[in-house]
C-alpha cells in the first residue's frame, strides 16, 4: 500500500503537555505536509517539509522528517484545548496528488 | 487572505440522481483537485486538473465522475448517477504550481449525502 500510517491513532493529554504524532510512509517523497481537521470540517496547512530539510518549525509547532526511516513526526508544544482535532500527514509523490495519512485523533483536556 | 469556497455545505440527494459540487479556487492558482472522505477515513485524491484538463484521476474517479472548469473561476464535480456510497465529504484543492514545495489550499468541503 502507498498509504501513510499515523501514529497514535488516538492521544488524549492535558492542556499545557505536549503531543508528538508520527507518520510513516513507504514510496520516495518531494514532500511531506501536515494538515489539521477539526470535526467534520476542512483541512488547514500546517506546514511543509521539504524532502532535503530534517526540521522545521511553526510556532508552537515542530516537524521533523527521516527520509531514511521514511517518517516524519509533528510536536505541538504546551498544547491548547484548542489544539483538539485530528491531524494528519500527506506526502507528495512524483505527481501532484496528495496522498494522506490515516490520522491522529488529539484530543487536550482543559 | 485569499480562501477556496465551495457550495453548497451540504447536498442530500436520492440514489441515481445527479449532483454537482461547486468550487471556486484561488484565483491565481493553476491546478485544481477533488479529494473525498468517507465519514471516519482517511481522505482519497480522486482527480486533478490543470490547463482545462484532467492530468490524473484515481481508480475512485470512474466513468460517473466528471470535472469541468465552465468559466474562469468555478471548478465543478459531476457525479452522475450517485450511489449510497458516495456520501463522502468532497473537498476542492488549489495550488499555484503542482510538485515541489507548493501548498495546497482546501476548501471546507462539500457534505453529500445519498439516500
Amino acid at each position: 500500500s502507498q498509504q501513510g500510517e499515523e501514529d497514535p491513532q488516538a492521544l488524549s493529554i492535558q492542556e499545557g503537555e505536549n503531543a508528538t504524532m508520527n507518520c510513516s510512509y513507504k514510496t520516495s517523497i518531494n514532500n511531506l505536509q501536515w494538515y489539521r481537521q477539526n470535526s467534520g470540517r476542512g483541512l488547514v496547512h500546517l506546514i511543509l517539509i521539504r524532502s532535503n530539510e530534517r526540521e522545521k518549525h511553526s510556532g508552537r509547532l515542530r516537524v521533523t522528517l527521516d527520509t531514511s526511516k521514511k517518517s516524519s513526526s509533528l510536536l505541538i508544544t504546551a498544547s491548547r484545548a484548542a489544539d483538539t482535532a485530528s491531524y494528519f500527514c500527506a506526502r507528495l509523490q512524483n505527481t501532484d496528488k496528495l496522498i494522506f495519512g490515516t490520522g491522529t485523533r488529539l484530543q487536550v483536556f482543559p | 487572505e485569499p480562501e477556496v469556497t465551495q457550495t453548497p455545505s451540504h447536498q442530500v440527494t436520492q440514489m441515481g440522481q445527479e449532483v454537482i459540487l461547486r468550487c471556486v479556487p484561488i484565483s491565481n492558482h493553476l491546478y485544481f483537485y477533488w479529494y473525498r472522505q468517507i465519514l471516519g477515513q482517511k481522505v482519497e485524491f480522486l482527480v486533478s486538473f490543470y490547463n482545462n484538463e484532467i492530468s490524473e484521476k484515481s481508480e475512485i474517479f470512474d466513468d460517473q465522475f466528471s470535472v469541468e472548469r465552465p468559466d474562469g473561476s468555478n471548478f465543478t464535480l459531476k457525479i452522475r448517477s450517485t450511489k449510497l456510497e458516495d456520501s463522502a465529504m468532497y473537498f476542492c484543492a488549489s495550488t499555484e504550481e503542482a510538485g515541489g514545495p507548493y501548498e495546497q489550499y482546501f476548501g471546507p468541503g462539500t457534505r453529500l449525502t445519498v439516500t
